[in-house]
């Protein structure tokens, strides 16, 4: 049982280049996730899903997309790098109802952007 | 909008000693509060929740949380600190039961000296 899978676990990009976060569940959980964490400031909600074909925005979505067309896989694209997209990217996943709130995290993508 | 403080950066306690670590929400209507920690180079991990009913609800590893509704908060307790308790912990709020939409704080580090 794997759980929440997030590749690549390290990535150093250059400013302007494009890359795609992975992230895929096993769990058949409804609901993801993709949140940020920089260094004193917590974590910071990108995007997140209730389904397939439905995401919407979090607190910080500007310069990230993302798409959900199957329950278990959904990824985080950064279509034009920049230093400020420097940070450790979290993964998440839950299913509502009695476990709602629930959250089971990935073990993060360091990406640096140089 | 909903947000969630924790106004303490670091907490630093003696083994054996009872711990808090604070956090205060805002949100319209109910909340639903969670705690997460996490350890070094690790994802999150889920403690313990507030939906509704009893204002203190036990977690995992022998944490507990009381909620306030008139003072808006919702701190993590522990009778008897461990060593192995020394880790980030986070509090988060969701505006809805479907917790569809988390946001976390900042996040506090506590540090348990033996």
């Amino acid at each position: 049982n794997a759980g929440v899978t997030q590749t690549p676990k390290f990535r150093i990009l250059k400013i302007g280049q494009s890359m795609t976060l992975q992230c895929t569940q096993d769990m058949n959980h409804n609901y993801m996730y993709w949140y940020r964490q920089d260094p004193g400031m917590g974590l910071k909600l990108i995007y997140y899903s209730v389904g397939a074909g439905i995401t919407d925005k979090g607190e910080v979505p500007n310069g990230y997309n993302v798409s959900r067309s199957t329950t278990e896989d959904f990824p985080l694209r950064l279509e034009l790098a920049a230093p400020s997209q420097t940070s450790v990217y979290f993964c998440a996943s839950s299913q509502p109802d009695r476990e709602a709130g629930e959250l089971f995290f990935g073990e993060g993508s360091r990406l640096t952007v140089l | 909008a909903q947000s969630v403080a924790q106004p303490e950066d670091q907490v630093n306690v003696a083994e054996g000693n009872p711990l808090t670590v604070k956090c205060t929400y805002s949100v319209s209507g109910n909340p639903y509060l969670f705690w997460y920690v996490q350890y070094p180079n690790r994802g999150l991990q889920f403690l313990l929740k507030y939906i509704t009913g009893d204002n203190l609800v036990k977690g995992s590893y022998g944490f507990e949380a009381e909620f306030n509704k008139s003072q808006t908060s919702f701190h993590l307790k522990k009778p008897s600190a461990l060593v192995s308790d020394s880790a980030l912990y986070f509090c988060a709020v969701s505006p809805d039961s479907s917790a569809s939409k988390i946001i976390f704080g900042s996040g506090t580090r506590l540090s348990i000296r033996p």
